[in-house]
């Protein structure tokens, strides 16, 4: 399978804990987005990288949320001292610097649950 | 903030009917994608338009750029039950660097056997 990859799928944890997520973008693709969704709600924007360079974060990216990429190629984003209102679903996305268009491909999503 | 609304939210209609759903915005977009999003999944790209008037067809499902560039429609024919799915507009912004999404809250669609 060559589409954007996520790991973990669900990651269940208490309030106070930290988590990291992964993703793995498609391979020749040297953008990659970093999202979360709300139940009832569209996704919505949080980072971009382009290869390793971080080059826009929205105000939803607390200080508590950091996102590497360090070699361009697969990315975390970590969520220090979870907070119940962190619960949602993580998405990635991926797309290639040589499309014109904003194409940008999904992964599965990472869900997050915060007791 | 760019806001892109869509309609209807919901949407529930028996197998082999006619169905559109509406993406509209104030701002004009660069370019703008069609998902379709599964419950515990990531959304899935359908369609990308980019020029004013626009119409691109995929099977059962017709999608139309506005002539401003500002609005969109889905339009899906004879639907049937696996067209069922969240469906979600999505839009890039030049004033914004054209590099993040903005989504809509997405129309939820059901096909009723």
């Amino acid at each position: 399978d060559t589409g954007v990859s996520q790991n973990p799928r669900h990651k269940i944890t208490k309030r106070g804990q930290n988590v990291t997520f992964r993703c793995d973008p498609i391979s020749e693709h040297n953008r990659l987005y970093w999202y979360r969704q709300t139940l009832g709600q569209g996704p919505e924007f949080l980072t971009y990288f382009q290869n390793e360079a971080q080059l826009e974060k929205s105000r939803l990216l607390s200080d508590r949320f950091s996102a590497e990429r360090p070699k361009g190629s697969f990315s975390t984003l970590e969520i220090q001292r979870t907070e119940q209102g962190d619960s949602a679903m993580y998405l990635c996305a991926s797309r290639s610097g040589f499309s014109s268009y904003n194409e940008q491909f999904f992964g599965p999503g990472t869900r997050l649950t915060v007791l | 903030t760019q806001l892109l609304e869509q309609s209807p939210q919901f949407l529930s209609i028996q197998e082999g009917e006619n169905l559109t759903v509406y993406c509209n915005s104030s701002s004009v977009f660069s370019s703008l994608q069609w998902y379709r999003q599964e419950p515990g999944e990531g959304p899935v790209l359908l369609v990308t338009v980019v020029t004013g008037g626009e119409v691109k067809k995929l099977k059962r499902l017709t999608f139309q750029f506005g002539d401003a560039r500002k609005d969109s429609s889905l339009h899906i024919t004879a639907a049937q039950p696996g067209d069922t799915g969240l469906y979600l507009c999505a839009g890039g912004y030049p004033d914004f660097g054209n590099e993040k999404l903005t989504f809509g809250t997405g129309t939820r669609l059901t096909i009723i056997p």
